[in-house]
């Protein structure tokens, strides 16, 4: 079954710790997406990557990181500098290079400050 | 910059129509899109309509396009408890990268 797997669901963060979010798609999908969305708010683009080992920041990179490194995989680093991680993170992907640029998403995971 | 404008909330008998509207501002937006949340979940696409198409429908789902006054609707038809959701709009960014401009998203609520 093809798709996007975001884990884990749910991730509490301890002040001034650094935490890791994964998304995995086996859908052979070039571009790939994280998205933050909060309550009331529609979704805020973080980072993307278009193609294995480059990606760029979206409009709100302040205080993550991430890597490309295989194509299936792009994970999401939420640092310190992050002072209000409290967050839906909705990862995506689609083909890239394509005038619809269907995104298809992940199921998220709820981060929460401890 | 580019934004998008949704109304937040609509409520509805079961069995009756739908219709959540969406404006946005870029007028070279190629593609635009409507996205289905259920709770806790991911987002689901539910359809999109091409900017030179005024009226794409599937199913239950219609969608109107108005170019002049950037103007696009989501009517369902029938609308079922199961309807009951956050629904997105979007639109691609005419910028030169794959991105995606979400309006704040419309909670629908299906009442018997």
């Amino acid at each position: 079954d093809g798709g996007i797997t975001q884990s884990p669901k749910y991730l509490f963060r301890k002040e001034g710790q650094n935490v890791t979010l994964s998304c995995e798609q086996n859908l052979n999908h070039d571009a790939m997406y994280w998205y933050r969305q909060d309550p009331g708010q529609g979704l805020r683009l973080i980072y993307y990557s278009q193609i294995v080992n480059d990606f760029q920041k979206g409009d709100i990179a302040e205080g993550y990181s991430v890597s490309r490194e295989k194509k299936e995989s792009f994970p999401l680093t939420v640092t310190s500098a992050q002072k209000n991680p409290t967050a839906f993170y909705l990862c995506a992907s689609s083909i890239g290079e394509e005038a619809k640029n269907i995104q298809y998403f992940g199921a998220g995971t709820r981060l929460s400050v401890l | 910059g580019e934004d998008v404008e949704q109304s937040l909330f609509l409520s509805v008998r079961e069995g009756d129509s739908s219709v959540i509207n969406c404006t946005y501002t870029d007028s070279s937006s190629t593609y635009l899109y409507w996205y289905k949340q259920e709770p806790g979940a991911g987002l689901q696409l539910l359809t999109y309509i091409f900017s030179n198409m005024d009226m794409k429908q599937d199913q239950r789902l219609t969608v109107l396009l108005n170019k002049k006054d950037k103007h696009l609707s989501l009517r369902i038809a029938d609308t079922q408890t199961g309807d009951s959701a956050i629904y997105f709009c979007a639109e691609r960014d005419s910028g030169g990268y794959n991105k995606l401009i979400f309006g704040a998203g419309t909670r629908l609520a299906v009442h018997p």
